[in-house]
């Protein structure tokens, strides 16, 4: 079983839909969860970091953690064209600091 | 510029030569992460530092590459008698000090060609 699994894609959507991006991992000591940004050519940005179960907003994104099922999520309202770009799920290693395993990310496209 | 800044850009090698990745945190980040990124694949994490210290470095290969980071200047990130196969974007990462040390800024990178 892969450390952190995401859909590889593409995942298409038009301008203005809700954009639903997915990860689950499997080590169950991992306390930190992060979505990164990449453009193509690009270096990740880190655009939301999620430590407790439930939901948290920031602006566009929102993100979910579901511990018990070692699932995070990223949903993006509003998705505009500049929006296109791979998502990346990363989690920390339980019992280490600072190692982060990334899934291999999921290219999102926003159709105008 | 506050960000993570790296050095150089772009860098190519022939086969053999030593490569040297310089990576500067952001201000007032004391923790600094070296990833590479092969072509199609995702991040993988190398090694974690702090001034002077090698906390992490389970994702180093055993040959050919080392990685400081020195009281003062940049961390180094080192590749000796390069091959084809070391190719890649290598990225750099800080985090600050303090309970949320594992939410990490990335640079912009290094590309690495080994002719």
């Amino acid at each position: 079983q892969k450390e952190v699994e995401q859909n590889s894609g593409p995942l298409s959507v038009p301008e203005g839909a809700i954009a639903s991006l997915n990860c689950t991992y499997s080590d169950r000591g991992s306390q930190s969860f992060f979505w990164y940004r990449q453009y193509s050519g690009k270096s990740p940005e880190l655009i939301m970091f999620i430590y407790s179960n439930g939901d948290k907003e920031d602006g566009r994104f929102t993100a979910q953690l579901n511990k018990a099922s070692q699932y995070v999520s990223l949903l993006i309202r509003d998705s505009q064209p500049s929006d296109s770009a791979t998502y990346l799920c990363a989690v920390n290693r339980g019992g280490s600091q600072g190692n982060l395993i990334f899934g291999k990310g999921t290219k999102l496209s926003v159709k105008p | 510029n506050a960000g993570v800044m790296q050095n150089p850009r772009h860098l190519v090698r022939r086969r053999g030569q030593e490569a040297r990745l310089r990576c500067s945190p952001m201000k007032g980040h004391s923790h600094v992460y070296w990833y590479r990124q092969l072509p199609e694949e995702g991040l993988k994490f190398m090694v974690y530092l702090q001034k002077e210290n090698i906390i992490d470095e389970s994702g180093m290969p055993k040959e050919r590459f080392s990685a400081e980071f020195p009281k003062e200047g940049p961390s180094i990130l080192r590749i000796q008698q390069v091959v084809r196969g070391d190719s890649a974007a290598y990225f750099c990462a800080s985090s600050p000090s303090g309970p949320r040390t594992d939410t990490q800024y990335f640079g912009p990178g290094t590309r690495l060609t080994v002719l």
